[in-house]
This record gives C-alpha cells, sequence and structure tokens, in this order.
C-alpha cells in the first residue's frame, strides 16, 4: 500500500504558541489530502480538505483561521494550529487520495498536548 | 454524519473467521463501500474496497449484496493482533469530494 507519513509523531507546547504539523505522501503524488481529529474514546472527526494550489475546504464549526493549511506541494501538506490551547489537545491525522485506486492512505497521526 | 451502521462490539476466537456486518442503505451508485481499522493511538490503516463485486485481498474479503444496501468484511483467520475498531465507510474515491465520514465503528476483540 501507499505511504503516508507525519511529523511530529508527538508534541508537546505552551498555551498561546503554534504548532505546524507535516504530512507527506512519501511514495506518490498527491493533490487532494485530508485532516482529522480525533479526541480520547471518539471517533475520526474531518476538519479540512487540503487541496494542492488552492485553499482548503473546512468542514462546518472548524475555524480556518485557527487551523492554518497548506497545500504548496503534490506530497506535502501541513496543518498549523496557531494559539494553541488546552482544548486544542488531541490526535491530529492526515490521509491522502492515491488517484490511480480511489483510496485513501493515513498518516500515523500527530499526538498535541497543550499545556 | 456518517452513512453506515455497524454493530458497537464484536468477539472472535482466535483461529475463528470474523465476520464484521456493515449497513448502507442509502449509499449512491457511484460510491465504494471501504473499510479501515485502527488499532489504539495509531492512524487508519485500510483494509479493503470495493464497488458492486465481492473482494479479496491478502487481509480480508469484501461481500457487498446485491442490491449494495449492506456488506461483510471478512477476516478469515483471525489473530490477536486483529484486534482493533473497524470502520466500514462510503465515499466516492476521488471522484468528487473523496471525503471519508468516520462513524463509530466496531471495536473485534479476538480472544485466545
Amino acid at each position: 500500500g501507499a505511504v503516508v507519513s507525519q511529523h511530529p509523531s508527538r508534541v508537546i507546547c505552551k498555551s498561546g504558541t503554534s504548532v505546524k504539523i507535516e504530512c507527506r505522501s512519501l511514495d506518490f503524488q498527491a493533490t487532494t489530502m485530508f485532516w482529522y481529529r480525533q479526541f480520547p474514546k471518539q471517533s475520526l472527526m474531518l476538519m479540512a480538505t487540503s487541496n494542492e494550489g488552492s485553499k482548503a475546504t473546512y468542514e462546518q464549526g472548524v475555524e480556518k483561521d485557527k487551523f492554518l493549511i497548506n497545500h504548496a506541494s503534490l506530497t506535502l501538506s501541513t496543518l498549523t494550529v496557531t494559539s494553541a490551547h488546552p482544548e486544542d489537545s488531541s490526535f491530529y491525522i492526515c490521509s491522502a487520495i492515491l488517484v490511480s485506486t480511489d483510496t485513501q492512505y493515513f498518516g500515523p497521526g500527530t499526538r498535541l498536548t497543550v499545556l | 454524519d456518517a452513512k453506515t451502521t455497524q454493530p458497537t462490539s464484536m468477539d472472535c476466537a482466535e483461529g475463528r473467521a470474523a465476520n464484521l456486518p456493515c449497513n448502507h442503505s442509502t449509499i449512491s451508485g457511484n460510491e465504494y463501500v471501504y473499510w479501515y481499522r485502527q488499532i489504539h493511538s495509531q492512524g487508519p490503516q485500510y483494509i479493503i474496497h470495493g464497488l458492486k463485486n465481492n473482494e479479496t485481498n491478502e487481509m480480508a474479503s469484501l461481500i457487498i449484496t446485491e442490491d449494495r444496501k449492506s456488506s461483510t468484511l471478512i477476516l478469515p483467520h483471525a489473530t490477536l493482533r486483529d484486534t482493533a475498531v473497524y470502520y466500514c465507510i462510503v465515499g466516492d474515491g476521488s471522484g468528487n469530494t473523496g471525503k471519508l465520514i468516520f462513524g463509530q465503528g466496531t471495536t473485534l476483540q479476538v480472544k485466545p
């Protein structure tokens, strides 16, 4: 299967700081990537669709000014959590579509803890 | 909202087949049925997907009913490492939005 990586795997930051998470498709190009968030004992919640070369599309209730998404190349999308607060602590997961198989592959996730 | 319904939990004996059902009565003609699983604190792992026909790969088999309103994921010989949350999701692949909306999934516990 196709491989998607995320960096960092875990991050701890102070309240009020910004954190950037990278998502890379390692062996395929992805014009479309997605960002999800998962709280403990809950399912994945789609946050936004990241399209290469254009603005991200955010799901209802997700603040676009707080969760900045950039998809500058066909293999890299970044999510920046701005002015992070403890309630932003969560497991953030990205995915990328392999067009040739109509399949979405997921990264290993990034555990964000805001103190 | 998720367009699928799955049992909350299931148990399976190690070495036996695990059959996980999923209802998707409102599936559209261009939507696939995808199965993923998530082991604690990891990203979802792709298992298999299908449109109309039954599918098989090295991990599992997917049986889709003729009316496409339900499907069953079959793990032929479950092992302890198959203990995970299994998600059945319908989506249009790369055709339109590509979005996958996750439901609560089925927690499969494989027991020795």
